[in-house]
This record gives C-alpha cells, sequence and structure tokens, in this order.
C-alpha cells in the first residue's frame, strides 16, 4: 500500500545547485500534479500532467521543470535553486484528472535552499 | 479567478469541545467542486470531503459535518466532541469543472488540547 512515494524526504541546497525530486504511484493513476506549501499560502500548484506524455503548467511555474517519465513517475527539476524555492513539496496523482476526484499525496520533501 | 479564504490562521480547543472551521470561497463559474483535506502532523494531506456546486446537502459523517451554503459562498466544518487525534491542518480547496487544479486555501490549524 505504498500510494505515492517521493524522494528525498528532506534536502538541503546551497544557491546555485540544482536537484530533482522524484515521485512515483503504484495506484495506475493518469494525473500526477507538483504542489509546495509555504507558510499562511496553502499548497500552490507548480505543473500538473492529466496523463503520461503531457505537462502542463500550474500557478507558479517559473524556475522548475517536470518530467512525466512514465505512467508510474513524475519528476521536478530545479536547475539552479534560489532561496525563494525554500518549501515543502507535494507530490499527488488521481485517477483521471477530473475535477470532481480527490487527489492522493506524498508524504511531502522538506526543502531548504540557502 | 478562484479564491478560498480561510480566515482561522489557528484554532485550540480543549478536547470534547465542538470546532467549526470556516471556508469561504470566489468563483465566476457555476459547476465548481468544493474539498476539504487534512494536514496531520505526518505531514501527507488525506481527503475528508468533496461537494459539487449542485449539492448543497449537508453531510455528516461521524463527529465531522459540511455545511454548504452557496448564498453565502461558504463550506463550514464542525467536529463533534472533538479528540486530540483531529489535531492537524485543514485546507479548505476548490477546483473549477473541466480541470483538476486545485486551489487551496492558507489551512486552518487545529490543536485539541487534552
Amino acid at each position: 500500500n505504498a500510494g505515492v512515494t517521493q524522494t528525498p524526504k528532506f534536502q538541503v541546497l546551497k544557491t546555485g545547485q540544482s536537484m530533482t525530486l522524484q515521485c512515483a504511484q503504484d495506484m495506475n493513476h493518469n494525473s500526477m500534479y507538483w504542489y509546495r506549501q509555504d507558510p499562511g499560502m496553502g499548497l500552490r500548484l507548480i505543473y500538473y500532467s492529466a496523463s503520461e506524455g503531457t505537462t502542463d503548467k500550474g500557478e507558479v511555474p517559473n524556475g522548475y521543470n517536470v518530467s512525466r517519465l512514465n505512467k508510474r513517475e513524475f519528476s521536478l527539476r530545479l536547475e539552479s535553486a534560489a532561496p525563494s524555492q525554500t518549501s515543502v513539496y507535494f507530490c499527488a496523482s488521481s485517477e483521471w484528472g477530473g475535477p470532481n476526484e480527490k487527489l492522493f499525496f506524498g508524504s511531502g520533501t522538506q526543502l531548504s535552499v540557502l | 479567478a478562484q479564491k478560498v479564504t480561510q480566515a482561522q490562521t489557528e484554532i485550540s480547543v480543549v478536547e470534547k469541545e465542538d470546532v467549526t472551521l470556516d471556508c469561504v470561497y470566489e468563483t465566476r463559474d457555476t459547476t465548481y467542486y468544493l474539498f476539504w483535506y487534512k494536514q496531520p502532523p505526518s505531514g501527507e494531506l488525506v481527503f475528508l470531503i468533496r461537494r459539487n456546486s449542485f449539492d448543497e446537502q449537508n453531510e455528516i459523517s461521524g463527529r465531522y459535518s459540511w455545511n454548504f451554503q452557496k448564498s453565502t459562498s461558504s463550506f463550514n466544518f464542525t467536529i463533534t466532541a472533538s479528540q486530540v487525534v483531529d489535531s492537524a491542518v485543514y485546507f479548505c480547496a476548490i477546483a473549477r469543472g473541466g480541470a483538476q487544479k486545485l486551489v487551496f486555501g492558507q489551512g486552518t490549524r487545529l490543536t485539541i488540547n487534552p
């Protein structure tokens, strides 16, 4: 019963470094999402993938890139990390991407950029 | 644009008290979906309930109940006889018809003291 698995759980970067956050789901879901959570701002959508082979920008895409590697995996890359990207990142998935569907979330990655 | 406001940043009550978490939303869409998610200390968001804009019927699930009122654009969440395990951050969210792009409120941190 893994659900949505994110790695790593914690990461500290220096400004300008790059890294990739990994996400995998085992529920055979078609749609996957990346959110960031900042104090007092709730969760904001960075990118999403409605289905394998497609990706689209969310509310706050600047400074990020994504790859839908296959149906199971959806990665988020920071090419040149900035302190403003210090946040908790959540990956999520849903079966078909419909607006009435519930999301299944991973446990999050806490990222600090110094 | 859609917006969700959870004006209560933090609430602290004593166990067995009833507590209501407020959620006010803004949207120009006629078709939309409202959600509540719970984020316990472990960090992973868990789906609690969804409502579509055409269904104003209130819902009760055990100690949890939800009051949806289109006239006031509100979707409030009440916990009856609160328990320590209810301590968490609770998020209200809205999705528009046609796409699963949740817009979250800022969240309410609920602490239940023994």
